[in-house]
């Protein structure tokens, strides 16, 4: 079984600054998708941001970006440039193809002004 | 741009009646998906249907549970008799079966409420 790992409950960081969320992952495919959900206050599902197991780079969407270490299975965070609008809940998830999604614990982010 | 909804956005019941969740997936996804987050909890998978049955499901999708796609746009979610413990936040889900095969389109979820 795919276990997801969030070890950072709450997090914060002032606004303007950066901040990274860590995540695990436990799977023995060599073929998956992770990805990071953001879940504001409405508790509305929104995609941050994916990352294809079989790509080398990591992703990036404007100011979201991946560290992907395939062999340490792990799968961070990185928002640059806080904003007072990133303030959510942010959800880690692992796939395999076409599959169910497994989701960390989450981290609770607050922007701070 | 297609969106995922779902009906109602907030369900109250009395514990063991019977409640039906309502999704209407986006138009052409073929892979479709149930999760549920207790308040304050991690999204937890419940159920996975592709071609008009069950691919996979979780230990959570008990005998009380039940999915179905009654007819070309929705994809319902019932709860037979349901407990205190079932309140949570239900969210639907699809995917395409083409290319990009590997992202599920949440929909807005629904809070169902178990008195």
């Amino acid at each position: 079984a795919q276990t997801v790992t969030q070890s950072q409950p709450e997090m914060s960081v002032q606004e303007a600054e950066t901040v990274t969320l860590s995540c695990t992952y436990d799977t023995s495919e060599s073929n998956y998708y992770l990805f990071w959900y953001k879940q504001p206050p409405s508790r509305q599902m929104i995609l941050v941001i994916r990352q294809e197991a079989y790509k080398q780079q990591n992703a990036t969407e404007n100011r979201f970006s991946v560290n992907f270490q395939k062999a340490a299975k792990s799968f961070s965070l990185k928002i640059s440039d806080s904003q007072l609008g990133d303030t959510a809940m942010y959800f880690c998830a692992f796939m395999k193809q076409n599959n169910d999604m497994r989701f960390g614990a989450g981290t609770r982010l607050t922007v701070k002004p | 741009e297609p969106e995922v909804t779902q009906t109602p956005s907030h369900q109250v019941t009395q514990m063991g009646q019977e409640v039906i969740l309502r999704c209407v997936p986006i138009s052409n996804h073929l892979y479709f998906y149930w999760y549920r987050q207790i308040l304050g909890q991690k999204v937890e998978f419940l159920v996975s249907f592709y071609n008009n049955e069950i691919s996979e499901k979780s230990e959570i999708f008990d005998d009380q549970f039940s999915v179905e796609r009654p007819d070309g746009s929705n994809f319902t979610l019932k709860i037979r008799s349901t407990k205190l413990e079932d309140s949570a936040m239900y969210f639907c889900a699809s995917s395409e079966v083409g290319p990009p095969v590997y992202e599920q389109f949440f929909g807005p979820g629904t809070r169902l409420t178990v008195l």
